[in-house]
């Protein structure tokens, strides 16, 4: 497609559920980047895939975060026992390769955990 | 204390008016320095890309780094509506091309 397309736009859920979160990047671009936004912030780095394997998966807050790249495009974040705390933005990324090309993000899931 | 430091605005601006945006920051490792324009509900779009010190010009934007005060800019000339947004500053190190660090963001309105 033209651009990074993330799935849904909006998720709502209740505390102690389970989510899944989608992004399709750009054809061609070798990584993927998830990044969560809270309001009044700037993106926070989660996790980078160069391929099929996350290369840093420093920013995951914890053992419920956890995102996969099977086939080396589409990624899925999932969110086990979700907590209020979690409601944010879920921003996706794509960049021709990791060596500094230019990040162009989606539009984002908007998470509010109930 | 973070490691960029951003103003969150809002900052409100008569249309036409010259638009100064700045984020400071510690981490004497940081190379490269963006600029994302980010409307409201939307994701981030990248406006300006700059390697270390100077300056660069793409249109009414001029981004500056001043990495001896570790200090950046955007200027916007000849403010439209249009430009009203959140603009948030990134950067990141060599070797560290998976994360950016952002500022919260400036919030602009530029008015009629």
């Amino acid at each position: 497609g033209a651009g990074v397309s993330q799935t849904p736009s909006n998720k709502v859920t209740e505390k102690g559920k389970y989510v899944e979160l989608r992004c399709d990047p750009i054809s061609g671009h070798t990584a993927l980047y998830w990044y969560r936004q809270s309001l009044g912030q700037g993106p926070e780095f989660l996790i980078y895939f160069q391929g099929t394997g996350a290369a840093d998966d420093s920013g995951l807050p914890n053992d419920r975060f956890f995102a996969v790249r099977p086939e080396g495009s589409v990624s899925t974040l999932k969110i086990q026992r979700t907590e209020r705390g979690d409601s944010a933005v879920y921003l996706c990324a794509s960049s021709l390769d990791p060596n500094g090309s230019p990040l162009h993000f989606g539009n984002g899931t908007r998470l509010t955990v109930t | 204390q973070k490691e960029v430091e951003q103003d969150p605005g809002p900052l409100s601006v008569p249309e036409g008016a010259i638009v100064s945006l700045n984020c400071t920051y510690s981490n004497s490792a940081f190379q490269y320095f963006m600029w994302y324009r980010q409307y409201s509900r939307k994701g981030p779009e990248l406006l300006m890309y700059t390697y270390s010190s100077g300056n660069k010009e793409d249109g009414r934007f001029t981004a500056q780094v001043d990495k001896s005060s570790k200090y950046i800019s955007l200027f916007i000339r000849d403010s439209q509506p249009s430009d009203s947004a959140t603009y948030l500053c990134a950067m990141r190190g060599t070797g560290t091309a998976s994360k950016l660090t952002f500022g919260t963001g400036t919030r602009l309105q530029v008015t009629l």
